[in-house]
């Protein structure tokens, strides 16, 4: 599977602020990419898809992808203690998922 | 997107025993993946469960360890065999492509299933 790395946690933010989390990844060939996320003892739910270079915008979450830089991006903006989980960066290539390692996030009430 | 189950939810087993894992997806699907998520980690692809012909494995599992039935658009079972305590894990089903669309775009989304959290003793 190709390499795909996330900045290491845990990150904890006070509620309302932002949270930004980043990922690389090591295939050039990647179209599509994808934040997941993962409570604790549940199944990962996506949050947000993103294909082509820019932002792309929904609620609370902005993702930024820049393909020559190969990386990926999450801003989660006012943060809420129900943000606290793990965000899982994924990226697709032939049709198959590959991971980063997750970094975890707490928000402070 | 599309409800995905899992039996069993979760199970207690003894080495040397096997456990088969069953999800069901509510509408057709085009492509079912079984992924395994072992303690604090994240998750590993094991294999892609293909309509009517084997499964493809990646690179670590084998068929003989983790055989994978897919019958149908809608249903896939995952073996795990001859347990040993190192397959304690969570295995999660994921599904692409609701509805038998694989073009590129939102039908490309995976949708994961609720998880099977697999201990052996």
């Amino acid at each position: 599977q190709k390499e795909v790395e996330q900045n290491s946690g845990p990150l904890s933010v006070p509620e309302g602020a932002i949270a930004s989390l980043n990922c690389t990844y090591s295939d050039r060939g990647s179209q599509s990419f994808f934040w997941y996320r993962q409570y604790s003892g549940k199944s990962p739910e996506l949050i947000m898809s993103i294909y082509s270079n820019g932002d792309k915008e929904d609620g609370r979450f902005t993702a930024q992808l820049n393909k020559a830089s190969q990386y990926v991006s999450l801003l989660i903006r006012d943060s809420q203690p129900s943000d606290s989980a793990t965000y899982l960066c994924a990226v697709m290539y032939d049709y198959k998922l590959s991971f980063g390692a997750g970094t975890t996030v707490t928000v402070r009430a | 997107s599309a409800v995905i189950s899992q039996k069993p939810s979760r199970d207690i087993c003894q080495r040397g025993t096997s456990l088969t894992i069953q999800c069901q997806v509510d509408s057709q699907v085009t492509m079912m993946f079984w992924y395994r998520q072992q303690p604090g980690q994240s998750l590993t692809l094991i294999a892609t469960a293909n309509q009517g012909s084997e499964a493809t494995y990646e690179s670590g599992f084998v068929i003989d360890k983790f055989p994978i039935s897919r019958p149908n658009l809608t249903f896939s079972t995952l073996t795990v065999s001859n347990m040993s305590p190192e397959d304690s894990s969570i295995y999660l089903c994921s599904v692409q492509g609701v509805g038998g669309r694989g073009s590129r775009g939102p039908s490309e989304t995976q949708y994961f299933g609720p998880g099977t959290r697999l201990l052996v003793l």
